[in-house]
């Protein structure tokens, strides 16, 4: 069935580090990705996301490229910040169907 | 955005009790609500998704009969934890579905509810 494997956290940087967190999928067919970010004490937000293969998802400074050749996702961000202290969540879904999420990546940026 | 919250945040109960959780979608009217369970260090796996004016549809694996979902009104969920055991303890989240029925492109999570059973 589908899955999504992220890279396991927690994963701590200091302030304006560059942000890799990986995510690769497997599914069949043409899945749209996702990114959620959970910020503490609050629901999960969608973050970005890409529907077709070569697309890159972009919002707040963070972006994903669907890679198909690699089945991979993964997000980027040039400059963190304290305030990008979350749990982040990659996701895939097929048609209508329902959400599969990875196991979320604890990110603690120190000032 | 859109506000989805749940009730209680964090519950403990004994075992054999049940527990209802509620969720909310409070400035838009949800067709679809889903409830998902999250393990520590472990993904959301979607439980039911619930429709308003209907039964759930339970995925694979999941007990209907111990987890019961209403989903009375359009800002309406409730998940309820029936005889609630130790293994039930877990992270319960709530989702809702703005966008019309049965896209999920536009899914509001609730800030979800933690039950520790004893």
């Amino acid at each position: 069935g589908d899955s999504v494997t992220q890279m396991e956290g927690p994963v701590t940087l200091s302030e304006e580090a560059f942000l890799t967190i990986n995510c690769t999928y497997t599914a069949t067919g043409y899945p749209s990705l996702f990114w959620y970010v959970q910020y503490p004490g609050e629901g999960l937000q969608l973050l970005l996301k890409a529907t077709k293969a070569d697309d890159k998802g972009s919002n707040k400074g963070f972006e994903a490229t669907y890679r198909k050749e690699t089945t991979s996702f993964h997000l980027e961000k040039g400059s963190v910040q304290v305030s990008d202290s979350a749990v982040y969540f990659c996701a895939l879904r097929r048609g209508a169907q329902k959400l599969v999420f990875g196991q979320g990546t604890r990110l603690t940026i120190n000032p | 955005g859109a506000v989805v919250s749940q009730h209680p945040s964090r519950v403990i109960c004994k075992s054999g009790t049940s527990v209802k959780i509620e969720c909310r979608s409070l400035d838009f009217q949800a067709t679809t609500m889903f409830w998902y369970r999250q393990f520590p260090k472990q993904s959301l796996m979607l439980m039911a998704t619930s429709n308003e004016g209907s039964k759930a549809t339970y995925e694979q694996g999941v007990e209907k009969d111990k987890f019961l979902i209403n989903h009375a009104s359009l800002t309406l969920s409730t998940l309820t934890v029936t005889s609630a055991h130790p293994e039930d303890s877990s992270f319960y989240i709530c989702s809702a579905n703005g966008g019309g029925r049965g896209t999920t492109d536009t899914q509001y999570f609730g800030p979800g509810t933690r039950l520790t059973v004893l």
